[in-house]
């Protein structure tokens, strides 16, 4: 199976908003609700953001926030901080061979 | 606080075995379903294997499956994973993670800091 797919990069300014796609199929993404987002600083750990497509882990600020339309998902920040300069993956659960499928990653500059 | 840490990575050559070790803290681990994740130098996540909280169901990426043994000792708490088989694209850092609680499926909400895995001649 596939890695589900994900913009290479996308950058914003300080306060500005920005959305990080993730697109599927209905074996994952489209066919259940069990999408989540974790981001990654460099020589880090990944940390969860976001599960079950819109819901934020205690201590994950709300400037974080998730949805899901058909096959894609996608997390935006709001406000964007220097802090929240990183990579991002989303996850989603799959019917498939394997049990759950990333994406490839996306590069979230702050100008 | 929960604690999770990886052990046992290094060098080794293709063909040959390593097994990698995750020592939990923090949390009830014999409740707990249990992942490990890897990641390629410079490449994004890819999910291994998960075992479940009783260590009776255990499922596989199709990239490991019948190379790589996923299991758990509740009484040590601390979660393997015997690597089998090994190829240079095993080369990764390996993660393991914890299931959130009462949450559903591919949740994963705490790592560790991961073990690196070289496989090379």
């Amino acid at each position: 199976q596939s890695a589900l797919t994900q913009p290479a990069s996308v950058s914003g300014s300080p306060g500005q908003s920005i959305t990080v796609s993730c697109s599927g199929s209905s074996s994952d993404v489209g066919g259940y609700n069990y999408v989540s987002w974790y981001q990654q600083h460099p020589g880090k750990a990944p940390k969860l953001m976001i599960y079950e497509v819109s819901n934020r882990p205690s201590g994950v600020p709300d400037r974080f926030s998730g949805s899901k339309s058909g096959n894609t998902a996608s997390l935006t920040i709001s406000g964007l901080q220097a802090e929240d300069e990183a990579d991002y993956y989303c996850c989603s659960y799959t019917s498939g061979s394997t049990y759950a499928l990333f994406g490839g990653g996306t590069k979230v500059t702050v100008l | 606080q929960v604690q999770l840490v990886e052990s046992g990575g290094g060098v080794v050559q293709p063909g040959r075995s390593l097994r990698l070790s995750c020592e939990a803290s923090g949390f009830i681990f014999s409740n707990s379903g249990m992942h490990w994740v890897r990641q390629a130098p410079g490449k994004g996540l890819e999910w291994v294997a998960l075992i479940s909280y009783d260590g009776n169901n255990k499922y596989y990426a199709d990239s490991v499956k019948g190379r790589f043994t996923i299991s758990r000792d509740n009484s040590k708490n601390t979660l393997y994973l015997e690597m089998n088989s090994l190829r240079v694209e095993d080369t990764a850092v390996y993660y393991c993670a914890k299931d959130r609680p009462s949450s559903g499926y591919a949740v994963f909400d705490y790592w560790g800091q991961g073990t690196l895995v070289t496989v090379s001649s």
